[in-house]
């Protein structure tokens, strides 16, 4: 059973950089598309981007100057960093897989909720 | 980017009710649809993939239709586990992007 787990702080300050990780068991990191997204009230579900095995990557080009993500292969995670953070990115934050490239995200992790305040 | 509409965006049911949410995109995206459930603090779960295809291990009382723009979501008759929010999410194209979510309630 593939299961997915982010870790990473709970508050991050203004301007500061968010950085996440999702550790994958039950499946190997050198296959598929991993993605992550946030959802917060204001603004639902968005898609952040996602990086493939290869470490080639995708991001939402609303948030590509700020987006950097990356794979380690050998611990078999995958991680986020968000730069210059502001209270709009406050949300919870999950990773999730990409299988095929039609299909949908499945799985996702159980979210972590990242508050962006001084 | 393509932009996902969901109409109602509520809707109260009762137990065993036929429940139907619609999906719209902004713009072509031929059956590249999926649909999500969420229950409160817990992550999206996917339902249906490319408009019709039923995830392993959903109930077969869950029924996707549509292509181009207009897509819908069934439940032919509902069950006390089937109260939550409801997503589609386009796959046609980067970057993905959901619907804003409809949310079931019980009447």
């Amino acid at each position: 059973q593939v299961q997915l787990q982010e870790s990473g702080p709970g508050l991050v300050k203004p301007s500061e950089t968010l950085s996440l990780t999702c550790n994958v068991s039950g499946d190997s990191i050198s296959r598929y598309h991993w993605n992550w997204i946030r959802q917060s009230p204001g603004k639902g579900l968005e898609w952040i981007g996602y990086i493939y095995s290869t470490a080639s990557t995708n991001y939402n080009p609303s948030l590509e100057s700020r987006v950097t993500m990356s794979i380690d292969r050998s611990k078999n995670q995958f991680s986020l960093k968000l730069r210059s953070v502001t209270a709009a990115d406050t949300a919870v934050y999950y990773c999730a897989r990409l299988r095929e490239w039609g299909m949908g995200f499945d799985p996702w992790g159980q979210g972590t909720l990242v508050t962006v305040s001084s | 980017d393509i932009q996902m509409t969901q109409s109602p965006s509520s809707l109260s049911a009762s137990v065993g009710e036929r429940v139907t949410i619609s999906c719209r995109a902004s713009r072509n995206i031929d059956k590249n649809l999926n649909w999500y459930q969420q229950k409160p603090g817990k992550a999206p779960k996917l339902l249906i993939y490319g408009t019709s295809n039923l995830q392993s291990g959903v109930p077969s009382r869950f029924s996707g239709s549509g292509s181009g723009t207009d897509f819908t979501l069934t439940i032919s008759s509902q069950q006390p586990e089937d109260f939550a929010t409801y997503f589609c999410q386009q796959s046609y194209t980067n970057p993905r992007t959901f619907g804003q979510g409809t949310k079931v309630e019980i009447k």
